[in-house]
């Protein structure tokens, strides 16, 4: 079945450094990719998504490609800041558009320190 | 508008004992669904509802029940509490079309003794 692997935590940074949290997936078809976030004691907050191969998705300073040919859908920030610290979740659904069922990764936590 | 609303926050059982995990929305939205969140194992998709009158199993549904009398609420019910089931839940929804779940719900721990 599909399936999405991230890299373990935690990421610990210092503010203004640069973030990749790897992701990388298996799908038998033509999957949507996203990323989400979770702020310690929140629920999950959709960060980003890209629905199509070589699509980019970005939102607050993060970016995400979809890159079919690496099966992956790394995200990155040029300089993170403390309200940054989160955990990340990279997840994927079932064709362009995506549906409303999910496979998510475990999750990356991430701790910026000033 | 309130967005997805959870109920209780907070819940401590017994095994053996049954309960009932409330969830509503207000933005109309026709899909709603239940994970559950475990330490190192990310969210896994319990059940699911493309509206009212009608869900569907995910990933994990053994020990739970759900129904969608209407549009608004999508309660999961645990008929016989297992250590197994202690969590944290989530309850999400989308609108229209084939589309993610956008928002979640704050979340219910759960402990089963």
């Amino acid at each position: 079945g599909d399936s999405v692997t991230q890299m373990e935590g935690p990421v610990t940074l210092s503010e203004e450094a640069f973030l990749t949290i790897n992701c990388t997936y298996t799908a038998t078809g033509y999957p949507s990719l996203f990323w989400y976030v979770q702020y310690p004691g929140e629920g999950l907050q959709l960060l980003l998504k890209a629905t199509k191969a070589d699509d980019k998705g970005s939102n607050k300073g993060f970016e995400a490609t979809y890159r079919k040919e690496t099966t992956s859908f790394h995200l990155e920030k040029g300089s993170v800041q403390v309200s940054d610290s989160a955990v990340y979740f990279c997840a994927l659904s079932e064709g362009q558009g995506g549906s409303e069922k999910l496979v998510f990764g475990k999750g990356t936590k991430l701790t910026v320190n000033p | 508008n309130a967005g997805v609303t959870q109920t209780p926050k907070f819940q401590v059982l017994k095994t053996g004992q049954s309960m009932t995990l409330q969830c509503a929305q207000d933005m109309n939205h026709e899909y709603m669904s239940w994970y559950r969140q475990d330490p190192g194992m990310g969210l896994r998709l319990i059940h699911y509802s493309v509206g009212a009158g009608i869900t569907d199993q995910g990933e994990v549904p053994n020990g739970y029940n759900v129904s969608r009398s209407t549009t608004e609420d999508f309660p999961l019910r645990l008929l016989s509490a297992a250590p197994s089931q202690t969590s944290v839940y989530f309850c999400a929804s989308s609108s229209g079309g084939s589309k993610p779940p956008q928002y979640f719900g704050p979340g219910t721990r759960l402990t089963v003794l």
